[in-house]
């Protein structure tokens, strides 16, 4: 069946600029998870959801930084402003539940390059 | 705070040599301990797991035991392959009462480079 997938795969941007990344978890998965992965900092949890309430958000670096929920399903994660070091490779993942059993499945990223 | 903290790289190895990856971790709780793996180009996938103390989590002939006493979590395999050229996360998911936290807290990673 078909496993995460996140778009732009690539995105270019201006310092300033907003961006918005998007996540489309495996079908029925109900927990979320954002990520992100930098020279610096390695992975880093950001923000998980479970269905659509955010019950962690203690990973987000800023104020900038926002995610949403709808439906179940899609996120969308927003940076506002973004600066040279939001650059780094987003990732998001999926879990059928919240239980320590479930194993996360991760999709292949987004690379934002903030110029 | 929880924290993983896995051997320096890079490793390069010639095909057919054993391979340790050392991963420690420090954690309140009882995590379940995890080994992800990023092939090149692709994104990350759980390579082996293990939620309890003295379990063995073992896939593709990879394999590592959760040792509770000495808090470590270490990658074994007995016979390496150009096509396990990756870098190797080692994580934890700190659960109580069966609910995790929700949230993955990664080692730095560790690139394997298999030579022929």
């Amino acid at each position: 069946g078909a496993g995460v997938s996140q778009s732009p795969s690539n995105k270019v941007t201006e310092k300033g600029k907003d961006v918005e990344l998007r996540c489309d978890p495996i079908s029925g998965h109900t927990a979320l998870y954002w990520y992100r992965q930098s020279l610096g900092q390695g992975l880093e949890f950001l923000i998980y959801f479970q269905g659509n309430s955010a019950p962690d958000k203690s990973g987000l670096p800023s104020d900038r930084f926002s995610a949403e929920r709808t439906g179940g399903s899609v996120s969308t994660l927003t940076i506002q402003r973004t600066q040279q070091e939001d650059s780094a490779v987003y990732l998001c993942a999926s879990s059928p539940r919240q239980t320590y059993t479930d194993t996360q499945y991760f999709g292949p990223g987004t690379r934002l390059t903030v110029l | 705070g929880n924290s993983v903290t896995q051997m320096e790289g890079p490793v390069t190895l010639s095909e057919e040599a054993f391979l340790t990856i050392n991963c420690t971790y420090t954690a309140t709780g009882y995590p379940s301990l995890f080994w992800y793996v990023q092939y090149p180009g692709e994104g990350l996938q759980l390579l082996l797991k293990a939620t309890k103390a003295d379990d063995k989590g073992s896939n593709k002939g990879f394999e590592a035991t959760y040792r509770k006493e000495t808090t470590s979590f270490h990658l074994e395999k007995g016979s390496v392959q150009v096509s396990d050229s990756a870098v190797y996360f080692c994580a934890l998911d700190l659960n109580a009462g069966g609910t995790s936290y929700g949230k993955l807290t990664f080692g730095q990673g560790t690139i394997l480079t298999v030579h022929p």
